[in-house]
């Protein structure tokens, strides 16, 4: 079965730009994960949907960060605008539930804001 | 809060030798661990999970991890490992109070074989 896709791989913008990031989970997995990466340290969770639903963005700067998962299969991130402090991967994941089940990670997309 | 603490930045050691990437968690409740592990320029992999039973779980590559309740740990061992395993590993929690599957990180360990 195909994995997680994210797209871009690679992308580097001036602080203020925006930037979008895209994903497509494994098919027929209800769960949906971004997680921010930054260099030295582990995955942390910005933004979990259930089907189209959000279940938890409590660590999702929203004043600058959006994300939507429209009709229950891909799913968008964006950043605007960015600040330097945004670089990381950002790494997407799918499940096919909750607690428990294992999540699928895509190869992640490098941000670099300079 | 939840947190999870992988004590190693780094472990460097020798072909066909022993290694242990230790893992403490701190939670008040029950919990479902993980330890993925991460390849160069490739996405997380899952290793192994703990959710309920056997302390003990395997995976098929000659990993084992043992939940160690009393001591809130959740370590990660190899009799003998291969060039090939040298990669980032991550410690990984998820309360059994949410039902939301989201998973608190460790730091990570990275794991560098030597020929």
């Amino acid at each position: 079965e195909a994995g997680v896709a994210q797209s871009p791989r690679y992308k580097i913008i001036e602080k203020r730009q925006s930037v979008a990031f895209w994903c497509n989970p494994i098919s027929g997995h209800a769960t949906l994960y971004w997680y921010q990466q930054i260099l030295g340290q582990g995955p942390k969770l910005l933004i979990q949907f259930q089907n189209n639903g959000v279940v938890d963005d409590s660590q999702l700067p929203k004043d600058r960060f959006s994300a939507e998962r429209l009709k229950g299969v891909d799913s968008t991130l964006k950043i605007q605008p960015a600040k330097l402090e945004d670089s990381a991967v950002y790494l997407c994941a799918s499940s096919l539930s909750g607690k428990g089940y294992e999540q699928y990670f895509g190869p992640g997309t490098r941000l670099t804001v300079t | 809060a939840q947190s999870v603490t992988q004590l190693d930045s780094q472990v460097p050691v020798f072909e066909e030798a022993p290694v242990e990437l230790r893992c403490n968690y701190s939670s008040s409740v029950s919990v479902y661990l993980f330890w993925y592990v991460q390849y160069p320029n490739q996405g997380l992999q899952l290793l192994l999970k703990y959710l309920s039973g056997s302390t003990l779980v395997e995976s098929i590559n000659g990993f084992e991890a043992e939940f160690n309740k009393s001591q809130t740990s959740f370590h990660l061992r190899k009799p003998s490992v291969h060039i090939s395993d040298t990669a980032e590993y991550f410690c990984a929690v998820s309360t059994g109070s949410s039902n939301t599957g989201k998973l608190i990180f460790g730091q990570g360990t990275t794991l560098q074989v030597k020929p």
